[in-house]
């Protein structure tokens, strides 16, 4: 059974580069049925699409992201990894790693990590 | 200011049926069957529902169901039981340029 596992700082100060990576167990990250993503949520409030990639390093970024984002792949880790630099408070918020189908870059995230929360405090 | 609208919160008794709401315009959801649904408990991660405006995946009670009509997109849920109170969010694609969406999200609450 796929699963997939957030792993990274739980805290950074502001204005450095948050770094997370997530780890797929169970399933084929080379897959070309999918899709990978990255979506947060700011405590108490919605879910926000960060940016996505495709095993063959494809990206398709959050245009209100673009400039601070970079997302990659490491497929003989069976991993993928997000980098938000110039981080604020604003950027405060538990970050999910997805699995999406193809079907449009993939709108549709049918597997979850648990989600980790990233605290952007000094 | 999320890009789809949703209403913050629905309610209704168990047995009833509830629909929410997702509006968009037609740069996004109006263009594209590219809605998805998704249900959220407190504390846990979201929960995919609907995909493709109206498709079920495996396991996901045929209780739920999904339409569009012109820019808005719609979830029922029917026969409503307690364990169906959670946060909902729809999602949509939106182009080439802006990719993927969210709702502000409903809160569904079980009276």
């Amino acid at each position: 059974q796929l699963q997939l596992q957030e792993s990274g700082p739980g805290l950074v100060k502001p204005s450095e580069t948050l770094s997370l990576t997530c780890t797929v167990f169970g399933g084929f990250i080379t897959s070309s049925s999918h899709y990978w993503g990255w979506i947060r949520q700011p405590p108490g409030k919605g879910l926000e699409w960060i940016g996505s990639i495709y095993y063959s390093g494809s990206t398709y970024y959050n245009p209100s992201l673009r400039s601070r984002l970079t997302i990659s792949i490491d497929t003989s880790k069976s991993q993928f990894s997000l980098k938000l630099s110039s981080v604020t408070a604003a950027d405060t918020a538990v970050y999910y790693c997805a699995r999406a189908g193809t079907a449009a870059v993939g709108t549709d995230f049918d597997s979850w990590g648990q989600g980790t929360l990233v605290t952007v405090s000094s | 200011q999320s890009a789809l609208t949703q209403p913050a919160s629905v309610s209704g008794s168990p047995g009833q049926s509830i629909t929410i709401s997702c509006t968009g315009t037609s740069s996004d959801v109006g263009s594209y069957n590219f809605v998805s649904w998704y249900q959220q408990h407190p504390g846990k991660a979201p929960k995919l529902m609907i995909y493709e405006g109206i498709k079920r995946p495996s396991g996901v009670s045929n209780r739920f169901s999904g339409s569009k009509s012109d820019n808005t997109a719609s979830l029922t849920i029917s026969g409503l039981q307690a364990e169906d109170e959670a946060d909902y969010y729809c999602s949509s694609y939106a182009g080439s340029s802006t990719f993927v969406v969210f709702g502000g999200g409903t809160k569904l609450t079980v009276l």
